[in-house]
């Protein structure tokens, strides 16, 4: 059984394109976050949700919009893709400690 | 100077070696400390944690914690193939949702 799942894994699209990524979770966990890892592996938090309310928003263009229809979900809707957007995007979550985390296997996205 | 310094290697060493890997930090609040491993074209993966300054010992796995130093290390006894891939450390402030990561060290054990 996958804890963390992310839909697709790979993902190649234009310039100025729209779309997006999902994510579930089947640990029963509270809070769902959002991860870029760029192509040097540094890895930033970009969103984090908790029962459905955003609690972290750091310094990301808004042309990314998260979303959490419920505990299990959080979806990255990213709006005219730009070439500096390749990345491997991570979701994750947690219960009760944000230290503990568990990641999905990313999403691959390469903007041409 | 970045909240989080990790040297990113490549580290290359033979079976059974002694792996040390570091990070230090300039945020003196940070309070909880984490070693997450990375297998090449997976996500991260918690190894170890610690709160505050000491040592914890897990297996083949220890971590280290200097506050006073601002340092943080994971040892790796008797290192085997199976260990090869990116170790990165994280910290947390403590009622913060946010970890700061640090950039990874990538680690080859070659048998």
């Amino acid at each position: 059984d996958t804890a963390v799942s992310q839909t697709p894994k790979y993902l190649v699209t234009q310039m100025g394109n729209d779309k997006s990524i999902k994510c579930e979770q089947n640990l029963g966990h509270d809070t769902m976050y959002w991860y870029k890892q760029d192509s040097k592996k540094f890895l930033k938090i970009m969103f984090s949700y908790n029962n459905k309310e955003l609690i972290i928003n750091e310094t990301v263009p808004n042309r990314f919009s998260p979303k959490s229809p419920d505990k299990a979900h959080l979806n990255l809707h990213i709006n005219s893709l730009e070439l500096g957007d390749s990345a491997v995007y991570f979701c994750a979550s947690s219960h009760g400690r944000v230290e503990t985390q568990y990641f999905g296997p990313g999403t691959r996205l390469l903007v041409l | 100077q970045k909240e989080v310094e990790q040297d990113p290697g490549p580290l290359s060493v033979p079976e059974g070696a002694i792996v040390s890997l570091n990070c230090t930090y300039s945020n003196s609040a940070f309070q909880y400390f984490m070693w997450y491993r990375q297998y090449s074209r997976k996500g991260p993966e918690l190894l170890m944690y610690t709160y505050s300054s000491g040592n914890k010992e897990d297996g083949r796995f220890t971590a280290q914690v200097d506050k006073s130093s601002k340092y943080i290390s994971l040892f790796i006894r008797d290192s085997q193939p199976s260990d090869s891939a990116t170790y990165l450390c994280a910290m947390n402030q403590g009622g913060s949702e946010k970890l700061v990561f640090g950039k990874g060290t990538k680690l080859t054990v070659n048998p």
